[in-house]
């Protein structure tokens, strides 16, 4: 079975540009989440799905990010304008809802915003 | 939002010591709880998990346990050898799954 798949893998960017994280959960699993991970600190909360609708957003710097999970399954996360304090890991976890099991993790994008 | 308080931040033991990690939470409605290992540049991963119906499980070297009036659970790691070394978390989940802040542990030889 494949597990969560985040692409792409690392991100460099300037201040002030743009960037998008996509996920693609494992197969049947109808919650996403997305975190943010910088370093040396635990996975931080940014929102969570399930199926297509947010359930959570409230750590959701609404000014720059958005996410989106339109038809239930893959998910996009996007930071408008990057900031420094941006520079992180950002996770994808999925999970299903009915057996109440720990949810997986992809690999994590690696972006530095210089 | 929710918290989830870990300590010790940093652990430093020897080679067939063991390892004890605690967590604290606030919201009494969580009602399982995993534990992560995470390696340097890899994503973190299940170890171990307790749900709310249980006081104590054991698995391969690790002990979990959950004290659900206090809100507190705990890891221990036996006989710790250096592959133990790494960052845990540990989580709890009602709504959603929310991190402890992490223990770096360190196993000397």
């Amino acid at each position: 079975e494949a597990g969560v798949t985040q692409s792409p893998r690392y991100a460099v960017l300037q201040e002030g540009q743009a960037v998008s994280f996509w996920c693609d959960p494992i197969s049947g699993h109808d919650t996403l989440y997305w975190y943010q991970q910088p370093r040396d600190q635990g996975p931080q909360l940014l929102v969570y799905f399930r199926d297509e609708a947010v359930i959570d957003n409230s750590q959701l710097p609404s000014d720059r990010f958005s996410a989106v999970r339109p038809k239930g399954t893959n998910s996009t996360l996007k930071i408008q304008s990057a900031k420094q304090g941006d520079t992180a890991t950002y996770l994808c976890a999925s999970s299903y809802r009915g057996n109440n099991q720990a949810p997986l993790f992809g690999e994590g994008t690696r972006l530095s915003v210089l | 939002g929710e918290q989830v308080e870990q300590l010790p931040s940093i652990l430093r033991v020897q080679e067939g010591s063991s390892a004890s990690i605690n967590c604290t939470y606030e919201n009494s409605a969580s009602n399982y709880f995993p534990w992560y290992k995470q390696e340097p540049g890899e994503n973190p991963k299940l170890i171990i998990d307790i749900r709310s119906n249980m006081e104590r499980k054991q698995t391969q070297g690790l002990i979990v346990l959950l004290d659900k009036k206090a809100k507190r659970f705990s890891l221990h790691i036996t006989d710790t050898q250096p592959g133990d070394s790494a960052m845990y978390f540990c989580a709890k989940k009602g709504r959603a799954l929310i991190f402890g802040t992490g223990t770096t542990v360190s196993v000397s030889p």
